[in-house]
């Protein structure tokens, strides 16, 4: 199995500022044939399903506000958040999908306001 | 909108069968592959399977060969059944709708805590 390992796991940040959260693969998960990474990112809140932010890495799904932004390839990714909400306050997740359909997830960072 | 309403038992006893339900409304189950996830407290999500509208299977090895999922076209309904459960089965479960870019969930149930215990 392809482990995703997230980091930090918890992570503080004032609102308005930046926040950067961090995913590392055990194994690449970039395609080459269509030089696609197979990695999304998710939010959740209490109670809650995960809702899906980004997906190829760094393609915001519909709706996503564009401060939400993902970047990286190969192994290793990110998730920022250019001005931090208030509402952002949740857990991220990271999942790969190259190893279809073995998908795997991220332990999670959670996002709280300082 | 799609909407995925999950329903089942929140208490299952030792060593019998988990079974849960799955309605699919405002959208089609064609089409998609329908994934079945969990969520034990306070950790990650375990993918367990899916099941595609054709009826085709495929699952976590992890889980043994207790796992079946299904789907009933005529009820727009997916299913889940888990044998032999333990307190490990302890867990939020969901289904949730696989896009059809590939390998990532872009509708969800609301979730369904089960619990394992006598």
């Amino acid at each position: 199995d392809i482990v995703m390992t997230q980091s930090p796991e918890f992570l503080a940040v004032s609102l308005g500022e930046r926040a950067t959260i961090n995913c590392k693969s055990s194994q690449s998960v970039l395609y080459n044939s269509n030089n696609k990474n197979y990695l999304a990112w998710y939010q959740q809140k209490p109670g809650q399903p995960p809702k899906l932010l980004i997906y190829w890495a760094s393609t915001r799904e519909s709706g996503v506000p564009d401060r939400f932004s993902g970047s990286g390839s190969g192994t290793d990714f990110t998730l920022t958040i250019s001005s931090l909400q208030a509402e952002d306050a949740a857990v991220y997740y990271c999942q790969q999908y190259y190893s279809s359909p073995m998908y795997t997830f991220g332990q999670g960072t959670k996002l709280e306001i300082k | 909108q799609v909407q995925l309403q999950q329903s089942g038992p929140g208490l299952v006893r030792p060593s019998e069968t988990l079974s849960l339900t799955c309605v699919v409304s405002s959208g089609s189950i064609n089409g998609y592959y329908w994934s079945w996830m969990r969520q034990s407290p306070g950790k990650t999500l375990e993918w367990i399977g899916y099941v595609h509208y054709t009826g085709k299977t495929n699952y976590n090895p992890s889980l043994k060969g207790r796992v079946t999922t299904s789907v009933d076209m005529s009820k727009n309904q997916l299913s889940l059944i888990l044998t032999s459960v333990t307190a490990a089965d302890t867990a939020v479960y969901y289904c949730a709708r696989e896009t059809l870019r590939g390998g990532c969930f872009d509708y969800w149930g609301q979730g369904l805590l089960v619990t394992v215990s006598s």
